[in-house]
């Protein structure tokens, strides 16, 4: 069973502050998905990585997927108080007949 | 091009009772797939359906079960409720490995 680990799993910031958030698994996978939810919707796909090394650019936040395609992090540039949510990690477990798992989430607080 | 729709937003019910809550997918994606959500244990895999078979299945007792319809919509059901089946309910539909949810039943056992 593949698992995908987050950190941190809490982060309170200052608006303007830069921050990164890790997605970590000892397993490959072929893609890794990066999801953004508020309270009492739905997650919201922001971003799938592919190659291995692989980094893609959403205005202030950055996605890297690392070399091996076992981690993946998420940096944001000067927080803005609409960053505020719950990020997600999620990747397709083949072993699992290919169901998507998912991190636990780091919950993001930024603060004005 | 219209997102994932499910139905009711809210819900409401007593202990021993039973739910059905509904996912229309986005046209086109077979695939539909249901996750459990609660503050303690994140995002849970329920379980997948495609072009109405279920393809996957998470480690959820046989009280929660579901099917697909030839359009693709998909329900899910839980009989006799618990306290502990409160949680946000997501439905997911996709076409390849990207997932797209909609905003989910928020159901309340009381």
């Amino acid at each position: 069973t593949q698992l995908l680990e987050q950190s941190p799993q809490f982060l309170s910031i200052q608006e303007g502050e830069n921050l990164t958030v890790y997605c970590n698994s000892s397993s490959v996978f072929s893609s890794l998905q990066w999801y953004r939810q508020e309270p009492g919707e739905g997650p919201v796909l922001l971003v799938t990585v592919v190659t291995g090394g692989e980094v893609k650019k959403l205005k202030r936040l950055t996605f890297q997927f690392g070399d091996a395609r076992k981690d993946s992090s998420l940096h944001i540039t000067a927080a803005q108080t609409g960053d505020t949510g719950l990020y997600l990690c999620a990747g397709t477990d083949y072993n699992q007949g290919g169901k998507l798992i998912f991190g636990q989430g780091t919950e993001l607080s930024v603060k004005p | 091009k219209a997102g994932v729709t499910q139905t009711p937003r809210y819900l409401i019910k007593t202990r021993g009772q039973q739910v059905t809550l509904s996912c229309s997918p986005i046209s086109g994606h077979r695939s539909v797939s249901w996750y459990q959500q609660t503050p303690g244990q994140g995002l849970q895999f329920l379980f997948e359906y495609f072009s109405e078979t279920q393809r996957n299945k998470g480690n959820f007792p046989g009280r929660f079960s579901g099917r697909q319809f030839s359009n693709s919509r998909s329900e899910m059901n839980v009989s006799t409720l618990e306290l502990g089946d409160s949680a946000l309910y997501l439905c997911a539909s996709s076409r390849g490995t990207e997932a797209f949810f909609g905003q989910g039943t928020r159901l309340t056992v009381v």
